[in-house]
């Protein structure tokens, strides 16, 4: 147990519709880190937190966004979803900033788009 | 930008057959290497880590040596079991440490008893 917790497990959703997932971080981890893992494009940084504030962005569409909370929980908002959207979500934290600091993933959540 | 590039799978073996996954990276200045794993169902867990040049990262009865001169990082290991099979992502860090891994695309290992 990486002690990440990611909710909800599976999500079924439409075109055009908005989803939430949800990530508590390890007890201690300021960082906060998503990302999604689909067949095709592998395993793609989406963006990073650290206590609270926006640390780094990667491939992270506009139609989605994200916040980390004061007690160190993060949402990922998804929103207008398209059929390629469909994939596996990850959160991993970690309990410095930096890529050196070990990541801690949670389980995913699989996001299909019908 | 830095990349990895990992062997295509799926790598099929036999139990107790010696494993090699190569992962080469380009990256700027001194980065980081590190494998992660990834069992069915589970998300990634840390397999090992190299810090700098001719570091050797091992753990499980895996290992990897941090080249430099071949921007290598290729995973070994001497006798796998059927309970290896999983995903395995190799990955980097810049060497400021301060951005999100960069991760390879994955080799699924299946091994067969």
């Amino acid at each position: 147990d990486s002690g990440v917790t990611q909710t909800p497990k599976h999500l079924i959703t439409a075109t055009g519709q908005r989803v939430t997932l949800r990530c508590s971080p390890r007890s201690g981890d300021l960082s906060v880190y998503w990302y999604q893992q689909s067949l095709d494009q592998g395993l793609q940084f989406l963006i990073q937190y650290y206590n609270g504030e926006e640390r780094a962005k990667g491939n992270i569409l506009e139609r989605f966004s994200a916040q980390q909370f004061p007690d160190l929980h993060s949402e990922l908002n998804l929103s207008s979803l398209e059929l390629g959207d469909s994939a596996l979500y990850f959160c991993a934290s970690s309990a410095l900033q930096g890529g050196n600091s070990p990541l801690h993933f949670g389980n995913g959540t699989r996001l299909t788009v019908t | 930008g830095n990349s990895v590039t990992q062997m295509e799978g799926p790598v099929t073996l036999s139990e107790e057959a010696f494993l090699t996954i190569n992962c080469t990276y380009t990256a700027t200045g001194y980065p980081s290497l590190f494998w992660y794993v990834q069992y069915p169902g589970e998300g990634l867990q840390l397999l090992l880590k190299a810090t700098k040049a001719d570091d050797k990262g091992s753990n499980k009865g895996f290992e990897a040596t941090y080249r430099k001169e071949t921007t290598s990082f290729h995973l070994e290991k001497g006798s796998v079991q059927v309970s290896d099979s999983a995903v395995y992502f190799c990955a980097l860090s810049e060497d400021t440490g301060r951005r999100a891994l960069t991760f390879g695309s994955g080799t699924r290992l299946q091994v067969q008893p």
